[in-house]
């Protein structure tokens, strides 16, 4: 039973640079969910999917990231033009579509933007 | 927007003793999850609650939905070295999305050996 899986684990890129993360959710898992974690603060939402269609953005998302995830399996998170303030720990999680909201997060990306 | 309130923010306990956090949110949720992160990893999942008043064990740890479903309250028995970590609460308003859980802050505990 493998679980949720993130790639990279870590990046470092320079302000304006694009960046893209990966995330491969539980096979069994309708619901992917993204977030982002920065020092001493808990996981903020960044958006979510249900299979292949993308249900919910948060305001923090902005027109910078972009999410896809076009089979309803694995999804990317891009960056573009990178900003030091994109510095944070990105998080993947995983669920059954209903039932429960229990969420199975992967190791995370930690981006840092110097 | 909406916030969890955790406490303590932090706690040094001995090992062997107890330990008690807790969660409070200002409007009502459904459902109450509580995580550990370890360092540079990703949140783990330790118990889910789903009914007010319900309690849920999972080994050393038992966790509480309170009453007024504003709350929520972790607690462990007997400390080892590797319960260290940082302790988060999450949970789901009603009418709230479907999607996303809003977090805490986080109780960081250490224990000494």
């Amino acid at each position: 039973d493998t679980g949720v899986s993130q790639d990279p684990r870590h990046k470092i890129t320079k302000r304006g640079q694009n960046v893209t993360f990966r995330c491969d959710p539980i096979s069994e898992h309708n619901r992917l969910y993204w977030y982002r974690q920065t020092l001493g603060q808990g996981p903020e939402f960044l958006t979510y999917f249900q299979n292949e269609a993308q249900l919910e953005k948060s305001r923090l998302l902005s027109d910078r990231f972009s999410a896809e995830r076009p089979k309803g399996s694995f999804s990317t998170l891009e960056i573009q033009r990178t900003e030091q303030g994109d510095s944070a720990m990105y998080l993947c999680a995983s669920s059954f579509m209903s039932g429960t909201y229990e969420q199975y997060f992967g190791p995370g990306t930690r981006l840092t933007v110097t | 927007g909406q916030q969890l309130n955790q406490s303590p923010q932090s706690m040094f306990i001995q090992e062997g003793e107890d330990v008690s956090m807790n969660c409070t949110s200002s409007s009502i949720f459904n459902t109450w999850l509580w995580y550990k992160q370890d360092p540079g990893e990703g949140p783990v999942l330790l118990i889910a609650l789903y009914k007010a008043g319900e309690l849920t064990s999972n080994g050393r740890l038992t966790a509480q939905f309170g009453i007024t479903r504003k709350d929520s309250f972790l607690n462990i028995s007997a400390s080892i070295p590797s319960d260290v970590g940082i302790y988060f609460c999450a949970g789901r308003n009603y009418g709230g999305s479907q999607g996303n859980l809003i977090f805490g802050k986080g109780t960081k505990l250490s224990v000494k050996p």
